[in-house]
């Protein structure tokens, strides 16, 4: 069945780090992918997306490409912030599916 | 747009007993999922209802467990007979059908204990 493996957490960084969060996905097909993020208390919210191969989402600084020859979708940013301090899920879903297929998560905790 | 909303936020209660739990999805969606986090993990889909039909339920759903979305808008999720196993964050989420994927929203869950 599908699945998604992230980079197992906690990630520490400190202000202004670069970032860096893999993800490799198992599909079949053509699958949807996404990046979504957990505040502390808060929901799951939409980070970003995308939709086929070679696709570039991107939100607040995050960026992720799909990568259908390396079944990858890595997450990224230049500069991280404290605020940015959450758990990270990368995900999965099909076009007309029903459900999403989600990572373990990832913890980032940035220090000032 | 107020966003997906649930209710209760926490929820501690006794094994053995049965608790319910409402999720009010956003107003113009009409496929409502339900999801459970356990803590160190991702969301695990339970079950999905298109309109007021549940038209998937995971096997992580077992009999104990029922859903239903009566007039196609806000959502129940009934545990009966509650057990240790069963503590967990309860997430829903909704979405408007598109012909490609849908954009999941998610409300901020209910925590459940069960003692």
């Amino acid at each position: 069945g599908d699945s998604v493996t992230q980079m197992e957490g906690p990630v520490t960084l400190s202000e202004e780090a670069f970032l860096t969060i893999n993800c490799t996905y198992t599909a079949t097909g053509y699958p949807s992918l996404f990046w979504y993020v957990q505040y502390p208390g808060e929901g799951l919210q939409l980070l970003l997306k995308a939709t086929k191969a070679d696709d570039k989402g991107s939100n607040k600084g995050f960026e992720a490409t799909y990568r259908k020859e390396t079944t990858s979708f890595h997450l990224e940013k230049g500069s991280v912030q404290v605020s940015d301090s959450a758990v990270y899920f990368c995900a999965l879903s099909h076009t007309g599916g029903f459900k999403t297929i989600f990572g373990a998560g990832t913890r980032l905790f940035v220090k000032a | 747009d107020t966003g997906v909303s649930q209710d209760p936020r926490h929820k501690i209660t006794k094994r053995g007993q049965n608790v319910t739990f409402r999720c009010d999805p956003i107003s113009e969606h009409n496929r409502l999922y339900w999801y459970r986090q356990t803590l160190g993990q991702g969301p695990e889909f339970l079950t999905y209802f298109q309109n007021e039909a549940q038209l998937e339920k995971s096997r992580l759903l077992s009999d104990r467990f029922s859903a239903e979305r009566p007039k196609g808008s806000f959502s129940t999720l009934e545990i009966q007979r509650t057990e240790q196993g069963d503590s967990a964050m309860y997430l829903c989420a909704s979405s408007f059908e598109t012909s490609g994927t849908d954009t999941q929203y998610f409300g901020p869950g209910t925590r459940l204990t069960v003692l």
